[in-house]
């Protein structure tokens, strides 16, 4: 295994901008995560997908943001028109599914995309 | 509503110390409860976990006991180390499939 991947590692952007970050899960986890974590907090959760839909969104997933997972592997999280309070680290996770052995509630993250809006 | 409450840090220690970093949650059910630790510039690892009452999650010289009683999940090493100098952040799941609760995470720095 090599890993929750996530691209890129660190992104800088002007007010108004759109970005968008990627994320590869582990090869065969089907539960994909995206969290967002600012300075001095722990992280707090955006979205979740099983496979290819996405089952679950906080209410801090406002409409300049959007997530998707095509094809059930990859995700990428899209924000639109960024503001300053979007800095932020933007951490991805993954679970395998509940059938294999180790399966179920642990989630595996990446190291994590940081943003800052300027 | 579910949470979890870690202990202000930092916590600063010299090495070979005992390290405890105290958590307490709140959840309906029966939640699993984890430890995770962020070294300087990358991302959540696992530390360790427990998923019923009375189990202990180990790793790496730590422990943690899943206290349903008084709602706790300490996290405790005996002898720390400065290659321990991380963030540990305490949190827990209803169920598998759901979003993980974090605290706000403890701050620990280990000098020589």
């Amino acid at each position: 295994d090599t890993g929750v991947s996530q691209d890129p590692r660190h992104k800088i952007t002007k007010r108004g901008q759109n970005v968008t970050f990627r994320c590869d899960p582990i090869s065969e986890h089907n539960r994909l995560y995206w969290y967002r974590q600012t300075l001095g907090q722990g992280p707090e959760f955006l979205t979740y997908f099983q496979n290819e839909a996405q089952l679950e969104k906080s209410r801090l997933l406002s409409d300049r943001f959007s997530a998707e997972r095509p094809k059930g592997s990859f995700s990428t999280l899209e924000i639109q028109r960024t503001e300053q309070g979007d800095s932020a680290m933007y951490l991805c996770a993954s679970s395998p599914p509940f059938r294999l052995a180790g399966g179920g509630d642990t989630q595996y993250f990446g190291p994590g995309t940081r943003l800052t809006v300027l | 509503g579910n949470s979890v409450t870690q202990m202000e840090g930092p916590v600063t220690l010299s090495e070979e110390a005992f390290l405890t970093i105290n958590c307490t949650y709140t959840a309906t059910g029966y939640p699993s409860l984890f430890w995770y630790v962020q070294y300087p510039g990358e991302g959540l690892q696992l530390l360790l976990k427990a998923t019923k009452a009375d189990d202990k999650g180990s790793n790496k010289g730590f422990e943690a006991t899943y206290r349903k009683e008084t709602t706790s999940f300490h996290l405790e090493k005996g002898s720390v180390q400065v290659s321990d100098s991380a963030v540990y952040f305490c949190a827990l799941i209803r169920q598998a499939g759901t979003a993980l609760i974090f605290g706000k995470g403890t701050t620990l720095s280990v000098s020589s």
